[in-house]
């Protein structure tokens, strides 16, 4: 068990430009979240699947995010034409349904 | 909505001082409860949770109650070491479980020797 792995583990970007990161999960859990933590600020949640499935998207994934996670196995995420408000770092999750989430190490954007 | 809210850090602390530090919610229906914590330079760690009112989570010295009364899930210790110096999220989800989180905002921990 490698635990859920992020990459890149840090992005600096021209607004304007897209940008996408990945995550792994831990291989057996079937639940898969992204959150978004923007300093002082505890996570706010972006979006969820379970398997391939998309259950849940927050107001907060504007029409710039997108989400997938084509085999039920990693995820990406991607956001086009970056905004400076969307510097933060951005977390990935994951469980095996009714358990405890575990978290990867973040990806750390900067758009200047 | 559901939410959290903490109290406001930072925390400074000595060692071996009693550590509280607050939250309460606001959810519909009977959600769990959860303290996770970020050391420095590292992912969010599940600390200790709580799925029905009275229980009791504990981990590492830390205990937190579920009082439904008060709607408060308070994290406390008795005495704290430098190493427990972290930055540490009170969340909630539903009654259903690992449903998404929704966490406070943090409050920052300083123990200092």
């Amino acid at each position: 068990d490698t635990g859920v792995s992020q990459d890149p583990r840090h992005k600096i970007t021209k607004r304007g430009q897209n940008v996408t990161f990945r995550c792994d999960p831990i291989s057996e859990h079937n639940r898969l979240y992204w959150y978004r933590q923007t300093l002082g600020q505890g996570p706010e949640f972006l979006t969820y699947f379970q398997n391939e499935a998309q259950l849940e998207k927050s107001r907060l994934l504007s029409d710039r995010f997108s989400a997938e996670r084509p085999k039920g196995s990693f995820s990406t995420l991607e956001i086009q034409r970056t905004e400076q408000g969307d510097s933060a770092m951005y977390l990935c999750a994951s469980d095996l349904e009714g358990y405890e989430q575990y978290f990867g190490p973040g990806t750390r954007l900067t758009v200047t | 909505g559901d939410s959290v809210t903490q109290m406001e850090g930072p925390v400074t602390l000595s060692e071996e001082a009693f550590l509280t530090i607050n939250c309460t919610y606001t959810a519909t229906g009977y959600p769990s409860l959860f303290w996770y914590v970020q050391y420095p330079g590292e992912g969010l760690q599940l600390l200790l949770k709580a799925t029905k009112a009275d229980d009791k989570g504990s981990n590492k010295g830390f205990e937190a109650t579920y009082r439904k009364e008060t709607t408060s899930f308070h994290l406390e210790k008795g005495s704290v070491q430098v190493s427990d110096s972290a930055v540490y999220f009170c969340a909630l989800s539903d009654g259903y479980g690992n449903t998404p989180l929704v966490f406070g905002k943090g409050t920052r921990l300083s123990v200092i020797a």
